[in-house]
């Protein structure tokens, strides 16, 4: 069974930085692209970013681009989410999701998600 | 960015009934568009992809349908646990984007 588990999240202030992680299992983590995808409070989905399997091809939402920067580990089975210069706006539950097997560019998998505060 | 538009924005419906909800894309994402459900408190659950191709192990009660710019979800007699939120998303092009969501409840 395909397991993503997200941590990391919190209380932050703007200015700050917090890295989420994702530990997968029950899927060849290393042969999939992997996305971050939030939702703030009471608002639709965002699409964030993507990372390729291998690591080579990384891409971004404009509303993050230059601040977050989205990483992996195939030997620890992680994917990681790096944010800088938070923002009230960045405010939401953060989830990873696999890209499914026939298109990448979809997610046929999602963690529960983690929550991520950006308050004074 | 491509713009997507879901409606309706709230639906109310049966057991046993068919319900249908619409994506519209500003512009031409071929047959590029997926459907997820979102349960409370939970990830989502990807239902339909390539525009009506239908996800390993979901329902055949579930159905998609367009291309181009107009989409439709489908869902066919009812069950009580289909409740939830529907999200359409484009994957014809960065950056993904997805509607708004459509709350489906159930009577």
């Amino acid at each position: 069974e395909v397991q993503l588990v997200e941590s990391g999240g919190g209380l932050v202030k703007p200015g700050s930085s917090l890295k989420l992680s994702c530990v997968a299992s029950g899927f060849t983590f290393s042969s999939y692209g992997m996305h971050w995808i939030r939702q703030a409070p009471k608002k639709g989905l965002e699409w964030i970013a993507l990372i390729y399997h291998d690591g080579s091809n990384k891409y971004y939402a404009d509303s993050v681009k230059g601040r977050f920067t989205i990483s992996r580990d195939n030997s620890k089975n992680t994917l990681y989410l790096e944010m800088n210069s938070l923002r009230s706006e960045d405010t939401a539950m953060y989830y990873c999701a696999k890209g499914a097997t026939r298109d990448f560019y979809v997610m046929d998998a999602w963690g529960q998600g983690a929550s991520v505060t950006v308050s004074s | 960015d491509v713009q997507m538009t879901q409606s309706p924005y709230n639906l109310v419906a049966s057991p046993g009934e068919s319900v249908s909800i619409n994506c519209k894309a500003s512009k031409n994402i071929n047959k590029y568009l997926a459907w997820y459900q979102q349960k409370p408190g939970k990830g989502s659950k990807l239902l339909i992809y390539d525009g009506s191709t239908l996800q390993s192990g979901i329902p055949s009660r579930f159905s998609g349908s367009g291309s181009g710019s107009d989409f439709t979800l489908t869902i066919r007699s009812l069950e009580p646990e289909d409740f939830g939120l529907y999200y359409c998303q484009q994957h014809n092009e960065f950056p993904f984007t997805f509607g708004s969501g459509t709350k489906l409840e159930i009577k």
